[in-house]
């Protein structure tokens, strides 16, 4: 059965990077079927979707967030990570990673909350 | 870009039915979705992909009181005999080149 794990800081400086990484068990990251991504979820907020990652490297990014992220992956350890840059308050949010089919999110991960705080 | 639009909140009682809407925005009513439910302090969990002909694909173990259909650029997810482990927020996604979330559906059991 195939599980997602996200792993991080729980706190990040206000103006630094935000790094978390996504492990994924129970499947392949290289399989051609599936993009891997990120999306969040501010406190008693919806659900934002950040961007996704092909096995091959191809990305694609929230245009609102794009000139702040990074996603990238790890084929050799089946992870893949996100980096969001010059954080403030408002990065605030539970982070989940998740698996997309062709369409549409078909997995997710448990989550981990990143507090953005001096 | 696709828009999701869907009601903030719902409520039925224990046992009955309910039926969730999702819209599309003008000229996106072909398009794919999925529901998720997300119920309080967990992650969202995959229910189903639905398509714009009413035919659905659900998630493993979602159980068969739960089902989708579609009219149009409306697409719905019904639950029968609901159950109190049903209240919980229910978000419609698609994709275009980027994911799209709808706001959410806060659906309390009476």
């Amino acid at each position: 059965q195939l599980q997602l794990q996200e792993s991080g800081p729980g706190l990040v400086k206000p103006s630094e990077t935000l790094s978390l990484t996504c492990t994924v068990s129970g499947g392949s990251i290289s399989s051609s079927s599936y993009y891997w991504g990120w999306i969040r979820q501010p406190p008693g907020k919806g659900l934002e979707w950040i961007g996704s990652i092909y096995y091959s490297g191809s990305t694609y990014y929230n245009p609102s967030l794009k000139s702040r992220v990074t996603i990238s992956v790890d084929t050799s350890k089946n992870q893949f990570s996100l980096k969001l840059s010059s954080v403030t308050a408002a990065d605030t949010a539970v982070y989940y990673c998740a698996r997309r089919g062709v369409t549409t999110v078909t997995t997710w991960g448990q989550g981990t909350l990143v507090t953005v705080s001096s | 870009q696709p828009v999701l639009t869907q009601s903030s909140s719902a409520s039925a009682s224990l046992g009955s039915s309910v039926k969730l809407t999702c819209t599309l925005s003008s000229g996106h009513s072909s398009y794919i979705i999925a529901w998720h439910q997300q119920q309080p302090g967990k992650a969202p969990r995959y229910l189903m992909k639905l398509e714009g002909s009413g035919s659905y694909n659900k998630g493993s173990g979602v159980p068969d009181r739960f089902s989708g259909s579609s009219s149009g650029a409306d697409r719905y997810l019904t639950i029968s005999n609901l159950q109190s482990e049903d209240e919980a927020d229910y978000y419609c996604e698609t994709w275009d080149s980027k994911g799209v979330f709808g706001g959410g559906t806060k659906l309390t059991v009476l």
